[in-house]
């Protein structure tokens, strides 16, 4: 069980898309979440794959095939900067034990 | 109003001090957690609770000992500190069997640098 965020930095100008990269190994299929955290913030739940939304623009696919939940916005907003994570919860819950990637830390420029 | 709620949001200790955090949540979990925020971010879970009962215990050193006197609480001692152990420590709760629909609610951290 494992959560890769291959990138550590990202950054883009402002009003372009941006894609932050998640894949995960488990044999199954896991519930996945992406979480955000402002600098110095704590981290806050920014969308969850089984109710399928669109949070502050940004949206994530589960594709089962490449094992990959990639979050994605088309136009990025400086206030998007912050550090994401990439979580994987076994289906099996395993005492309710989240798996985080290690994180990408996007960076918006103006 | 604060869902998830630690204490001290900053602790700066000398090596070999003992030192306590503490958490509380207020939203009828059953479920904390400690999460330890390396220097590189790396988040890795430490220690979860459920009902005042042990469930995970990630190879933590025996120098932590978490202490959960009621499902609303999980506080986490750290004994003869080390400069390693500077991080950020992150409280977190759940229901846990709605983890996978819901996942955590984070508090916002306590900063602990070891000097």
């Amino acid at each position: 069980q494992r959560v890769t965020q291959p990138e550590k930095l990202l950054s883009v100008f402002k009003g372009a898309p941006v894609e932050l990269k998640c894949n995960y190994s488990y044999s199954g299929s896991p519930e996945l979440f992406w979480y955000v955290q402002y600098s110095r913030q704590r981290l806050q739940l920014l969308l969850r794959h089984i109710s399928r939304e669109s949070i502050k623009g940004f949206t994530a696919d589960l594709n089962k095939g490449e094992t990959s939940f990639h979050l994605k916005k088309p136009f990025a907003q400086e206030e998007d900067s912050a550090m994401y994570y990439c979580a994987l919860s076994p289906l099996n819950n395993q005492g309710g034990k989240l798996i985080f990637g290690q994180g990408t830390e996007l960076s918006v420029k103006p | 109003d604060t869902a998830v709620s630690q204490t001290p949001k900053y602790l700066v200790t000398q090596m070999g001090n003992d030192k306590s955090i503490k958490c509380e949540q207020n939203l009828g979990h059953d479920t904390m957690y400690w999460y330890k925020q390396d220097s590189k971010k790396f988040l890795k879970i430490m220690f979860s609770y459920n009902n005042k009962e042990l469930i995970i215990n990630e190879t933590v050193p025996n120098r932590f000992s978490p202490k959960s006197p009621d499902k609303a609480h999980l506080n986490l001692h750290i004994n003869s500190l080390e400069l390693g152990d500077s991080a950020v420590y992150f409280c977190a709760s759940s229901r846990v069997r709605t983890v996978a629909n819901y996942g955590y609610t984070f508090g916002s951290g306590t900063r602990l640098t070891v000097v």
